[in-house]
C-alpha cells in the first residue's frame, strides 16, 4: 500500500461546480499535511496547509480526519484557472511524501 | 527576489559521465530537498538536509549523492547516471528545519540519460 494515496483522475468539471478530492495516509503518526498544485509539469506551489480543525481560504477548504487518516480539499465554484494536479502530501518530520495528484479539468 | 535556482535547467549527457545539478536558494532557508518526477509515480524525495552538515535519505537515495555544506548551496550529484535517472528534477528549501512549512520549490531540471 502506498503511503499517500490520491483518488484517481482525470476529473472533469463544469465551471462552477464543487468538486471534492480525498487523500489518505498510513502513517498514523503523521502531524503536518499539505496540498500543493502543479500546473504542466511545472514547480509545484502551495495551495494550503492542513490544519486539524479543519481550514478555508476563500473557495478552498482543506479538512483533516484523524481517526479515518484521510485528507480532503474541496473547491466550491470552479473556475477555469482552477485546471491543473492537486498533490497531497505528508510531512513527516522532513521527509516528504507526495501523493500521486489528482487532475481537475475545469470546461467552460 | 526571493527564489530557489537550479542549474542547468535541461540537460542530455550520456551513461557514467558524473553531473551535478546546482541548487541555491536566497531566503536563508534551512530546509532543502531534492525530488524527482516521473509520470505515473508523482514526486518523490531523493535526499533532504535539516541544516549545514546535515543531510537524510528520502524515498529514492540510490544513485545520487548531496552535500550542504553552506546553507544557501544544495547540489545534487549523480556519480554515474543510468538511464533510468532520466526524469525532472526540482529542488526545494523551507524556513523550518524540519521541511513542516511551505516548501518553496525550483523551476525545475529535465535530466535525459542517454
Amino acid at each position: 500500500r502506498k503511503e499517500v494515496e490520491q483518488d484517481p483522475g482525470p476529473f472533469n468539471v463544469p465551471e462552477g461546480a464543487t468538486v471534492a478530492f480525498n487523500c489518505t495516509y498510513s502513517n498514523s503518526a503523521s502531524q503536518s499535511f499539505f496540498w500543493y498544485r502543479q500546473d504542466c509539469r511545472k514547480e509545484p506551489k502551495l495551495l494550503m496547509s492542513v490544519y486539524s480543525s479543519g481550514n478555508e481560504d476563500g473557495r478552498f477548504t482543506a479538512q483533516l480526519n484523524r481517526a479515518s487518516q484521510y485528507i480532503s480539499l474541496l473547491i466550491r465554484d470552479s473556475k477555469l484557472s482552477d485546471s491543473a494536479t492537486y498533490l497531497c502530501v505528508d510531512n513527516q518530520g522532513g521527509k516528504l511524501i507526495f501523493g500521486q495528484g489528482t487532475e481537475l479539468s475545469v470546461k467552460p | 527576489e526571493a527564489q530557489v535556482t537550479q542549474n542547468p535547467r535541461y540537460l542530455i549527457t550520456v551513461t557514467g559521465k558524473k553531473l551535478t545539478v546546482t541548487c541555491s536558494q536566497n531566503m536563508n532557508h534551512e530546509y532543502m530537498s531534492w525530488y524527482r518526477q516521473d509520470p505515473g509515480l508523482g514526486l518523490r524525495q531523493i535526499y533532504y538536509s535539516m541544516n549545514v552538515e546535515v543531510t537524510d535519505k528520502g524515498d529514492v537515495p540510490e544513485g545520487y549523492k548531496v552535500s550542504r555544506k553552506e546553507k544557501r548551496n544544495f547540489p545534487l550529484i549523480l556519480e554515474s547516471p543510468s538511464p533510468n535517472q532520466t526524469s525532472l528534477y526540482f529542488c526545494a528549501s523551507s524556513p523550518g528545519a524540519v521541511g513542516n512549512q511551505p516548501q518553496h520549490f525550483g523551476d525545475g531540471t529535465r535530466l535525459s540519460i542517454l
